[in-house]
């Protein structure tokens, strides 16, 4: 069961905020965030696990809401090198062996 | 700069072909996972190694398989090569159920 992820893309000017969010029909142990810019791998930015904690890096931040099975990235004050595509992963279970279910990604665009 | 390295970067193949794309994990991580990620998808799981043996498997015919070496490597093996299989295939490696680090990728094009 694939996450949803919204919005589909996302256009900010510089120093502007924007919220990505990602949804499953799941339970979910965890949520991992990514970031991949064109032609590269995705690069981790962060996990959060049950129990609703929130994470930040940077001007990153992130939620993790377990009744709603639901996670936000908070991007504020955006910068040029934000640019590129979000993908939310879940992981449904606390077991080695378990993989991540990617969403089909959020793109954001950050012009000067 | 991950650790995780994948080779080789590019690979063009035939239709009908097989393949064998590397991976070699980050120093001291145990699992490896493989993804299949096409234009404008998020990366797709094909399964995934710990420990060296396969541990977890994605909706993909068995024409797509692996293994995994004592010192964590992995290759991925895909056999009859059909034109959707173009894709980039990444490998992540991960302690566990800690946070995965991906390679570069492997860009295959089928023709």
């Amino acid at each position: 069961q694939q996450p949803v992820q919204s919005p589909q893309a996302v256009i900010l000017r510089e120093g502007e905020d924007a919220v990505i969010n990602c949804s499953s029909s799941k339970a979910l142990y965890s949520v991992h965030w990514y970031r991949q810019k064109h032609g590269e791998a995705p690069v981790f930015l962060m996990i959060l696990l049950k129990g609703g904690e929130q994470k930040g890096h940077d001007k990153i931040s992130a939620s993790f809401n377990e009744k709603k099975q639901q996670s936000s990235l908070y991007l504020t004050a955006s910068q040029l090198s934000y640019s590129g595509t979000y993908f939310c992963g879940t992981d449904p279970r606390n077991q080695a062996g378990t993989a991540l279910i990617f969403g089909k990604g959020t793109t954001l665009s950050v012009s000067s | 700069e991950t650790g995780v390295t994948q080779s080789p970067t590019h690979l063009i193949k035939t239709r009908g072909q097989q393949v064998t794309l590397r991976c070699s994990s980050q120093s001291g991580h145990n699992t490896v996972s493989w993804y299949q990620q096409a234009l404008g998808q998020g990366p797709q799981f094909i399964f995934q190694y710990y420990r060296e043996e396969e541990n977890g498997r994605g909706n993909f015919p068995p024409r797509f398989s692996g293994l995994q070496f004592p010192n964590y490597s992995s290759e991925l093996n895909v056999n009859a090569l059909e034109l959707d299989d173009s894709a980039l295939y990444l490998c992540a490696s991960s302690l566990e159920t800690g946070k995965a680090f991906f390679g570069q990728g492997t860009r295959l094009t089928v023709v």
